[in-house]
């Protein structure tokens, strides 16, 4: 079966401290692979999909950059975090368009 | 612009009865809908999805329904039990070429024993 893993659960990090988030899925090849971030009271919002490797594609201007270094491995990354980007972060994967997106558990970043 | 709205923040059901839990949304091109529900701390788990060509879909407690002529989705829970209790997403997909979701902010249900 397919799973997806996220990590850290948390982190807590100084503005203008370098990110990098990692997920990876097990059981599948060539997904389909999302980050969106969820802000406090507020939707998920897509931030980047991927639909093979090294193929990124942004959906907001901001801070942060997303890579896809292998098939199943999905990073998101900053230089110089800043304190808007506080929120929970969740990868997602799906196998094809036209299947569900199944989520990791996420990762909750604290900027200070 | 808000594509997909969940206008309402909260609902409280009493345990055994029926939960409706409502979305808008204003593209009359999305062609698939999802309910997603989420615990603290966790990421969404999918629940049940339709596609734009149904009206109706059922997975056991669970009921997903579609007006595409309202723009207006729905999601039945009966009967509702304590367990079901956490935060309900609708989403809807905007691109047939990657899949990629576009959600509402979601509706925090409390089902009460």
């Amino acid at each position: 079966s397919q799973t997806i893993h996220q990590w850290p659960a948390t982190l807590v990090q100084p503005v203008g401290s370098p990110l990098s988030l990692e997920c990876t899925v097990e059981g599948t090849s060539n997904p389909n692979l999302y980050w969106y971030r969820q802000a406090a009271g507020r939707g998920l919002q897509l931030l980047f999909y991927s639909v093979g490797i090294g193929q990124i594609s942004s959906e907001v201007p901001q801070n942060l950059s997303a890579s896809r270094p292998q098939d199943r491995q999905f990073i998101l990354s900053s230089k110089k975090l800043l304190l808007s980007d506080s929120g929970f972060y969740l990868c997602a994967w799906s196998d094809s368009r036209n299947q569900p997106q199944h989520f990791g558990d996420g990762t909750r970043l604290s900027i200070l | 612009d808000q594509q997909v709205k969940q206008n309402s923040p909260s609902l409280s059901v009493q345990e055994g009865r029926i939960s409706i839990l409502n979305c808008d949304y204003t593209n009359s091109m999305f062609d698939y809908f999802l309910w997603y529900k989420k615990y603290p701390a966790e990421g969404p788990t999918f629940l049940i999805s339709i596609s734009s060509i149904k009206d109706k879909n059922e997975d056991g407690r669970f009921t997903v329904f579609l007006n595409k002529s309202a723009k207006h989705l729905s999601l039945h829970i009966v009967p509702s039990q304590p367990g079901d209790s956490a935060v309900y997403f609708c989403a809807a997909r905007s691109s047939s070429n990657t899949g990629k979701l576009i959600f509402g902010q979601g509706t925090t249900l409390q089902v009460k024993p």
